[in-house]
Formats: C-alpha cells, structure tokens, sequence
C-alpha cells in the first residue's frame, strides 16, 4: 500500500533562507508524486507534481522538487523564502501509481517565515 | 474558467442529523472525488464518482454515500452525523486519464 511521511509537523525559517520540507513514500508501483499547498481557511493549491518524466520538478511560486528513488524521497525547496510562503504544505502519492488514483496525501508541514 | 466550487462554505449541524454538500467541478472535467480533513491532519480520501458510478472507495461507513449528476456535478450525502464527522470537507475534479486533481475551497461542517 502507498504511504507518505512528512518529516516535521512544523518548520520555521527567516525570510530569504533556504526553504526545505521534507517527504518520504512508500509505494509498490512506480509513483506519482505532488505537493499542495494549503493557505489559512482555503482549500489546496497544486504546487508541483512528478509523474516519472524528469526527476527534477519546477513548480509555481519559485518551489522546485526533486524525486530520488534509491531515497524514496521526494524533497521539496525554495532558495529564498517570502513572507507570502507562510502556509501548509501537503505531500501526496497518487494510490494506483497513475491517473485517476486516489490521493494519499502526508500529514502535512506548517511552514512559518520570520521577518 | 472557473474552478472548483462548493456550497456551502459552513455548515453547523447536531448530532444524528443530515447534510449535503456540493461540488462543481472545473470546467472540462468528469471525474470527482471527495475527501475529509480533520483539523490538523492531512485530506483522506471518501469516494470519487465517474460517469455518475461511485469508481472507487475509502475507509469511511456506508454513512457517507455521494451522487454525480450528467453534468459531472457531485453531492456528498453524511447520514446521522457524529460529533467526529466535524472537519473540512473538500472535493476535487480531473479529467479521466489525467492524473492532476484540482481542489475547491472546502466546506466546513461543525456538528455539535
């Protein structure tokens, strides 16, 4: 069965450092990966997903993630981080390894920026 | 283009009653799923509904029971509400083959 560990519930950073949330998976079929994100009282916002093309996924929002089978990871970073990134971020894998699969999603990481 | 929709944005209902929401999903789309989010916790999965046939299931009870209309449109049905059924409640849209989900805003049901 396809799982997803976020390592962190809760990761603070000073505006302009390096953002990094961590996400590991575990899945018997090759994955399909993404990461939301979620604002105070909304709903999600897709930030980035990797669907076996290339191991290194461009995102919205200058977020960038990079898929790493002999880690089972799929990291997520920003070089600099922006008072506007304050949010939550969710980690999912698709359950069927493909389309039309059900979202597994991690228990999410509260990221907060300091000025 | 209008994306996902829901109605209604809160909702407080009692123990042991009724609720429906609703779900427009993005233009285009054919295929939507519903999921449960309970406060500090990540999105599980209900149900998604395809061609107006429940396609595949979570681990929640029969409960929960949903619908799709021909145009794509969803409701989620929760018979005889649990004070645990309190959460946010969200569904998103695709389009078969694809493998992108696209979220609404949710739904906030408090039962007291």
């Amino acid at each position: 069965a396809q799982s997803v560990t976020q390592l962190g519930s809760h990761v603070s950073v000073s505006e302009g450092a390096l953002v990094l949330l961590r996400c590991n998976y575990s899945s018997s079929v090759p994955p399909y990966l993404f990461w939301y994100v979620q604002y105070p009282n909304q709903g999600l916002q897709l930030l980035l997903k990797y669907t076996s093309a290339a191991t290194l996924v461009k995102g919205i929002n200058g977020f960038e993630a990079e898929f790493k089978k002999s880690e089972t990871s799929f990291h997520l970073t920003k070089p600099s981080a922006h008072m506007s990134d304050a949010a939550e971020y969710f980690c999912a894998v698709s359950d069927y390894g493909g389309s039309q699969g059900n979202l597994i999603f991690g228990k999410g990481t509260k990221l907060s920026v300091k000025p | 283009d209008a994306g996902v929709t829901q109605s209604p944005t809160h909702l407080i209902k009692t123990r042991g009653q009724q609720v429906t929401l609703r779900c427009s999903p993005k233009s285009g789309h054919d295929t939507v799923s519903w999921y449960q989010q309970a406060l500090g916790q990540g999105p599980q999965f209900i149900f998604q509904y395809y061609e107006e046939e429940e396609r595949q299931r979570g681990n929640f009870p029969d409960r929960f029971s949903g619908h799709q209309f021909p145009n794509y449109s969803s409701e989620l049905n929760v018979n005889a509400l649990l004070l645990g059924d309190s959460a946010l409640y969200l569904c998103a849209s695709s389009l078969v083959g694809e493998e992108t989900q696209y979220f609404g805003p949710g739904t906030r049901l408090l039962v007291l």
